[in-house]
């Protein structure tokens, strides 16, 4: 079975900071990779998606990942965060198999707090 | 259209009582998902149903738990009987089962058990 490892459990920075959240996953087919993001008390929110082509995706509020398939990895990236970042991040994996199973798996999350 | 429904939104209730989450998918979603979070555990998928059948509820912890999707529009998570430990949000999210698609979630369901 795939796993989705996220290696910061939570991350401070301040506003204006870059930021860079790392994912990895396990699993050696095609892959169709997600990040969500859950603002507090809310529910997850689509921040960004991949399925094929440029590897560099561009999601909302100026969010960018970029897979790399030869590191398994899909880290998430924003050049300038803002306090309205304070959020948790969710990197998540689903085994692409056409019209077959949907087995869409989450790493355990990345806390991010932006100090004003 | 108002997006994925959860009810009740927050349920309080007695270790040892029957208590049932219920969920409205997005209209047109033929795949909808269980999923519980909690601070020891992160984001566990718990079941998924395909065209209202169960493809895999290998996730769900044990007998206590039973999750049914009747029809295309609503599915139930029932934990009988419930245990402190079951205490935790579970979402419900739905899906168009087509490969290159994404998850659309609800709002939560916050249980506390005590």
């Amino acid at each position: 079975a795939q796993s989705v490892s996220q290696h910061n459990h939570h991350v401070i920075l301040s506003e204006a900071a870059s930021l860079e959240l790392g994912c990895n996953y396990s699993y050696g087919g095609t892959v169709n990779l997600f990040w969500y993001v859950q603002y507090p008390g809310q529910h997850l929110q689509l921040l960004l998606k991949y399925f094929s082509g440029d590897p560099l995706v561009k999601g909302i509020k100026g969010f960018e990942a970029e897979f790399i398939k030869s590191k398994f990895s899909f880290n998430l990236r924003k050049p300038s965060v803002q306090w309205s970042d304070t959020a948790e991040y969710f990197c998540a994996v689903n085994p692409y198999s056409g019209a077959g199973s949907y087995q869409l798996t989450f790493g355990k999350g990345t806390k991010l707090s932006v100090i004003p | 259209d108002a997006g994925v429904i959860q009810s009740p939104r927050h349920e309080v209730t007695e270790m040892g009582q029957e208590v049932t989450l219920r969920c409205k998918p997005i209209s047109g979603h033929n795949s909808l998902f269980w999923y519980r979070q909690t601070m020891m555990r992160g984001l566990e998928l718990l079941i998924y149903f395909n065209n209202n059948v169960p493809i895999d509820d290998s996730g769900m912890p044990e007998d206590r738990f039973s999750a049914k999707m009747p029809n295309a529009s609503f599915s139930t998570l029932k934990i009988q009987p419930s245990e402190p430990r079951d205490s935790a949000v579970y979402f419900c999210a739905s899906s168009l089962h087509r490969g290159n698609t994404e998850a659309f979630f609800g709002q939560g369901t916050r249980l506390t058990v005590v």
